[in-house]
């Protein structure tokens, strides 16, 4: 059974700062997978998707990464900002179904 | 704007009641989907529909059903045999099947 893990559980860095942010699938079936960001209270925006056949891909400051082999995905984000500060979390498709990590809360500090 | 509405935003359920929760799009998706968010935890599927007039049950379908009669709507209800729904609700719409997801803002049920 695919489980996703995030760590850590919440981050907290000066603006300014390049981050990263971790996820780990246990089965490298996966189709697909994809990062989204979560304000309080809100429903979900989708940040970037990676297909199984891709490395990486980037968005503005965000570049994520995907390494089946190792059950690895990294989202990187360059030059913080307050406005990043949300949960961040990831998503593997697997078998039709998306199956979620916890999520990481990032709190960029002015 | 095109995009997915869920309504109420906030919704509270007495002992033994049952309660529905309304997600409508106009994004022309095929593909709906009804999550679960606890505290803590990823986000567990309840059921989606691939298709008008189809539905699948999810990871966590027990107390729950839902209905597909038009394309734009796919309204969850919570039954009183849900005997922990206090959770915040998230619809979700895609093109097909394994195509990125949309989602609404959410709605916050509590039980009184």
């Amino acid at each position: 059974k695919q489980e996703v893990t995030q760590i850590p559980a919440a981050l907290s860095v000066p603006e300014g700062e390049n981050l990263v942010l971790n996820c780990s699938f246990t089965d490298s079936a996966i189709y697909n997978l994809q990062w989204f960001r979560q304000d309080p209270g809100k429903g979900l925006t989708s940040l970037l998707l990676i297909q199984s056949s891709q490395r990486e891909q980037t968005s503005g400051r965000l570049n994520a990464s995907l390494d089946k082999s190792s059950g690895r995905s990294t989202l990187y984000i360059a030059a913080s900002q307050p406005g990043d500060s949300a949960t961040y979390l990831c998503a593997v498709d697997s078998n039709y179904q998306l199956i979620w990590g916890a999520g990481t809360k990032l709190i960029i500090k002015p | 704007d095109g995009g997915i509405t869920q309504s109420p935003k906030y919704l509270f359920r007495k002992e033994g009641q049952n309660v529905t929760l309304s997600c409508e799009q106009n994004l022309n998706h095929d593909a709906m989907y009804w999550y679960r968010q606890d505290p803590g935890q990823g986000l567990r599927l309840i059921y989606y529909s691939q298709i008008v007039n189809d539905f699948q049950k999810g990871d966590i379908a027990e107390g729950y059903s839902v209905s597909r009669e038009k394309k734009e709507s796919f309204p969850l209800t919570v039954t009183s045999a849900q005997k922990n729904p206090t959770a915040f609700y998230l619809c979700a719409s895609s093109i097909a099947l394994q195509q990125p997801q949309h989602f609404g803002d959410g709605t916050r049920l509590s039980i009184l």
